[in-house]
């Protein structure tokens, strides 16, 4: 168990949807990245923020967005949700930038 | 930009013997960090062994160790005494040793190790 907590496990959704991801980062952890596991892209990193603010962004497509609350747990919005967009979402988190991440166990998302 | 190369996109090994994968990485930077992750079939994200680019010694965890060879950029895992619980999918991953927009983790495409009994 790394510490990292993330809800929903599994989410099953229609295309022109929009879901909500949640990501508990480990406690004292000031830093989240979103990554983005695929069979067509494999792992890719999304995005980052640190203490709640954005600090780089990747591969993420305008109908994502992310943000970190106050209390650090953070949430990636995903909008018209495109069959495409069925992947492992996996948030990780770490002590400050450049340290160890450690991952959560993933949001398996389905798009029907 | 960086990239890692996984060209191994299988492996096998018997139970009890050893086995390396490879992975290769192009970079124009000269420090920074290199990982490798276990993804089992419960697709959790492991972390199995971190190597600073700026330490000449390679790192090793238990069973796990690394041969470094920074100069041909090449970073593969050597897994010894193989156990069945060792059977899932390896990635390779980057990091840029210095902060701000490059904190990502880069990954290759995945090594998916079978132990045989």
């Amino acid at each position: 168990d790394s510490g990292v907590t993330q809800t929903p496990k599994h989410l099953i959704t229609a295309t022109g949807q929009r879901v909500t991801l949640r990501c508990s980062p480990r406690s004292g952890d000031l830093s989240v990245y979103w990554y983005q596991q695929s069979l067509d892209q494999g792992l890719q990193f999304l995005i980052q923020y640190y203490n709640g603010e954005e600090r780089a962004k990747g591969n993420i497509l305008e109908r994502f967005s992310a943000q970190q609350f106050p209390d650090l747990h953070s949430e990636l919005n995903l909008s018209s949700l495109e069959l495409g967009d069925s992947a492992l979402y996996f948030c990780a988190s770490s002590v400050v930038q450049g340290n160890e991440q450690f991952f959560g166990p993933g949001t398996r998302l389905t798009v029907l | 930009a960086q990239t890692v190369t996984q060209s191994q996109p299988e492996m096998s090994v018997q139970e009890a013997e050893t086995v390396t994968l490879s992975c290769t990485y192009d970079t124009s930077e000269s420090d920074y960090y290199l990982f490798w992750y276990k993804q089992p079939p419960s697709r959790q994200m492991i972390l199995v062994i971190r190597q600073e680019a700026y330490k000449q010694q390679n790192a090793t965890e238990n069973r796990f160790s690394v041969n470094f060879q920074k100069a041909a950029k090449s970073f593969s895992l050597k897994i010894s005494d193989s156990q069945l619980g060792d059977a899932a999918m390896y990635f390779c991953a980057y990091r840029s040793l210095y902060g701000g927009a490059t904190n990502k983790l880069i990954f290759g495409t995945g090594t998916l190790l079978a132990v045989q009994p």
